[in-house]
C-alpha cells in the first residue's frame, strides 16, 4: 500500500496563476482532508470530504476549491494564486466513524506564490 | 483559531531522559489524538485518547486526558535522538464528524 500520495511535492507559483494539487489514497477511506501548514502554526483545514461527491469548507475555504469525483481521489485548487497562500500543504484520509479515528497523512506540497 | 495549545513550545532534553508535552484546548471533545512530525515530512498518527478514557500507554508512549481540566499531557519514555520531531495535539470536536483541529506543536529535541 502506498498509503496517501500527493503530487507534486514542490511548486512555485506566480500570482494569479492557477494550480491542481492531487492527493490519492489507496486504503478505501471515505473521508479526506485538505490542510495547510504555515510557520509556527499547527495545521488547519481547508476543505474536507466525507464520501465520493461531497465536499465541505473547513476553518480556512477562502481562495481555495476542491473536488472528489471519485473516491480514492481529492483535488484541491487554487484558481488565482495570491502570496499569502504560500505554505505546506497536506492531505489526509480517514475511516468513517462515529466517534473518529485517526488520519492518514500524504508527504505534503510545498508551495511558493512570488 | 487554534482549538490546543501545546507546552512547551520547544523542549530540549539528553537522550535516556523522558519528555513530557502538555496540551490544553477550549471546547467539549470527542477524542484527542497526537501526532508526530519530523523535519519537512508528513505527519504521523501516535495515539488516540477517547473522552471516557483517562490513560492510555503504547510503547514507550503514554497519555493522559483531564476532561475537567480541558488537558492532555505526553510522556516519551527513556527518549532517544530519533525521536527528535514536532509534536501536535488534535481535537475532535463533539458533534464535529471526524475534523482535526490542531495544536501550535511542541518542538523536542533530544541530544546524544
Amino acid at each position: 500500500n502506498a498509503g496517501v500520495t500527493q503530487t507534486p511535492k514542490f511548486r512555485v507559483l506566480k500570482t494569479g496563476q492557477s494550480m491542481t494539487l492531487l492527493c490519492a489514497q489507496d486504503m478505501n477511506h471515505e473521508y479526506m482532508y485538505w490542510y495547510r501548514q504555515d510557520p509556527g502554526m499547527g495545521l488547519r483545514l481547508i476543505h474536507y470530504s466525507v464520501g465520493e461527491g461531497t465536499t465541505a469548507k473547513g476553518e480556512v475555504p477562502d481562495g481555495y476549491n476542491v473536488s472528489r469525483l471519485k473516491k480514492q481521489n481529492f483535488l484541491l485548487g487554487l484558481e488565482s494564486a495570491a502570496p499569502s497562500q504560500t505554505s505546506v500543504y497536506f492531505c489526509a484520509s480517514s475511516p468513517r466513524g462515529r466517534f473518529g479515528y485517526e488520519q492518514y497523512f500524504g508527504p505534503g506540497t510545498r508551495l511558493t506564490v512570488t | 483559531s487554534q482549538q490546543g495549545e501545546e507546552d512547551p513550545q520547544a523542549l530540549s532534553i539528553q537522550e535516556g531522559e523522558n519528555a513530557t508535552m502538555n496540551c490544553s484546548y477550549k471546547t467539549s471533545i470527542n477524542n484527542l489524538q497526537w501526532y508526530r512530525q519530523n523535519s519537512g515530512r508528513g505527519l504521523v498518527h501516535l495515539i488516540l485518547i477517547r473522552s471516557n478514557e483517562r490513560e492510555k500507554h503504547s510503547g514507550r508512549l503514554r497519555v493522559t486526558l483531564d476532561t475537567s481540566k480541558k488537558s492532555s499531557s505526553l510522556l516519551i519514555t527513556a527518549s532517544r535522538a530519533a525521536d527528535t520531531a514536532s509534536y501536535f495535539c488534535a481535537t475532535v470536536l463533539t458533534g464535529g464528524g471526524n475534523k482535526l483541529t490542531f495544536g501550535t506543536g511542541t518542538q523536542l529535541k533530544v541530544e546524544l
